[in-house]
């Protein structure tokens, strides 16, 4: 069965500082793999999503993720971080044959001014 | 549209009472997903439809939870006999799905309380 590790519960960092949060999935076949973000009190909101073709994918709010097969990695990143990007970030992997979508626990972010 | 809409938005209860969440999908998706979100377990599935039929239900917790689907735009979650340790946000979620994988539209949620 598909699952996904998201290594980190909480990162800090400055603002203008650049962001990297960890992915790894595990899944048989080619993933359908996506970022979510949930804002307090909010839903999620996609970010991004991977089906297919050019590994490096771009999303909204300035945010790209890096799909890596050889290392089952789909790492979020953005290279200036805002304090309104504190939130909670969720990455996820897609079911293929059910259409149902499977989320890791989450990696919360803090933006230090 | 106004995406996907559940009510109540937050809701109080005595243990052993009952509870009904409701949601309102996306008009024209064909897709519509419960999840539980809680700081233990992070954000579970616990049940899915398409077409109004439930496909997959291995994520309900016990039999005290149920849902439906009676047409497209309605669906409810009902648990009963609530108990405390169903306190949780619950969120619904729909999507139109033309291949495995689609985006996934949230609500914003129903924060359960069960005292």
């Amino acid at each position: 069965a598909q699952s996904v590790t998201q290594p980190d519960i909480h990162i800090t960092v400055s603002e203008g500082a650049s962001l990297e949060l960890r992915c790894n999935y595990s899944y048989g076949a080619t993933p359908y793999l996506f970022w979510y973000v949930q804002s307090p009190g909010q839903g999620l909101q996609l970010l991004l999503k991977y089906f297919s073709g050019d590994t490096l994918v771009q999303g909204i709010k300035g945010f790209e993720a890096e799909f890596k097969r050889s290392q089952s990695s789909f790492n979020l990143r953005k290279p200036s971080v805002h304090w309104s990007d504190a939130a909670e970030y969720f990455c996820a992997v897609g079911d293929t044959g059910g259409f149902k979508t499977i989320f890791g626990a989450g990696t919360r972010l803090f933006v230090k001014a | 549209d106004a995406g996907v809409i559940q009510s109540p938005r937050h809701e109080v209860t005595e243990m052993g009472q009952e509870v009904t969440l409701r949601c309102k999908p996306i008009s024209g998706h064909d897709y519509l997903f419960w999840y539980r979100q809680t700081m233990m377990r992070g954000l579970e599935l616990l049940i899915y439809f398409n077409n109004n039929v439930p496909i997959d239900d291995s994520g309900m917790p016990e039999d005290r939870f149920s849902a439906k689907m009676p047409n497209a735009s309605f669906s409810t979650l009902k648990i009963q006999p609530s108990e405390p340790r169903d306190s949780a946000v619950y969120f619904c979620a729909s999507s139109f799905g033309t291949a495995g994988g689609t985006e996934a539209f949230f609500g914003q949620g129903t924060r359960l309380t069960v005292v």
